[in-house]
């Protein structure tokens, strides 16, 4: 079964950059897609966007003009940077790991997630 | 943006009881609809994906129909490890979308 550790700043500054890493372990990085999902205080889950092991990405246009997801195959880590943030960035934010077929798109694992505040 | 909305928000419910969460997509969807529990300070869990599929580990008393725009998901005899938030979620189109969840708490 795969694992997934989200790693980065607990505390990230008004129009600074917000960068978080998840690492993969117990799986093969190349075997799926691999996404970041957030969920601010006491509301709902957000999906942000996604990579292959490629690198093809996918975005949600909400926040496409400030986010980049990249893999690094190598050191089995998958990045996520979210410019200009505000306090509307302060979530958890979560790595998963998506099973694409053919009928069914799904998330099978996640990590335990990571706090982000936005704060000066 | 496809819109999924959940009903009811939330729920009181005992043990042993069945419960039904529905699902609403906004436009057709087909079977790209899953369902996840959350419990309090943790990550969510896939428990049901292709609308109707149980994710490996899941009690069978989760069960999961629907196509198209509509769909539920049932709990048949609630235990107490069942008390959670669920969310319905939607892969046919980007951005991929959530519903605001329904929280199953204890009557």
């Amino acid at each position: 079964q795969v694992q997934l550790q989200e790693s980065g700043p607990g505390l990230v500054k008004p129009s600074e950059t917000l960068s978080l890493t998840c690492t993969v372990s117990g799986d093969s990085i190349s075997a799926n897609y691999w996404s970041w999902i957030r969920q601010p205080p006491g509301k709902g889950l957000e999906w942000i966007g996604f990579t292959s092991y490629s690198g093809t990405t996918n975005y949600n246009p909400s926040l496409q003009s400030r986010v980049t997801i990249t893999i690094d195959t190598s050191k089995n880590q998958v990045s996520l940077k979210i410019n200009s943030v505000t306090a509307a960035d302060t979530a958890i934010y979560f790595c998963a790991s998506a099973k694409w077929e053919l009928t069914r798109r799904f998330f099978d694992s996640w990590g335990l997630g990571t706090r982000v505040t936005v704060s000066s | 943006d496809i819109q999924m909305t959940q009903s009811p928000s939330s729920l009181s419910a005992s043990v042993g009881d069945s419960v039904t969460i529905t699902c609403r997509a906004s436009q057709g969807i087909s079977g790209f609809l899953n369902w996840l529990q959350q419990k309090p300070g943790k990550a969510p869990n896939l428990l049901i994906y292709g609308a109707s599929t149980l994710h490996n580990g899941v009690p069978s008393r989760f069960s999961g129909s629907g196509s198209g725009t509509d769909f539920t998901l049932t709990i048949s005899g609630l235990q107490p490890a069942d008390f959670a938030t669920y969310y319905c979620q939607q892969t046919y189109n980007i951005p991929w979308t959530f519903g605001q969840g329904t929280q199953v708490d204890m009557k």
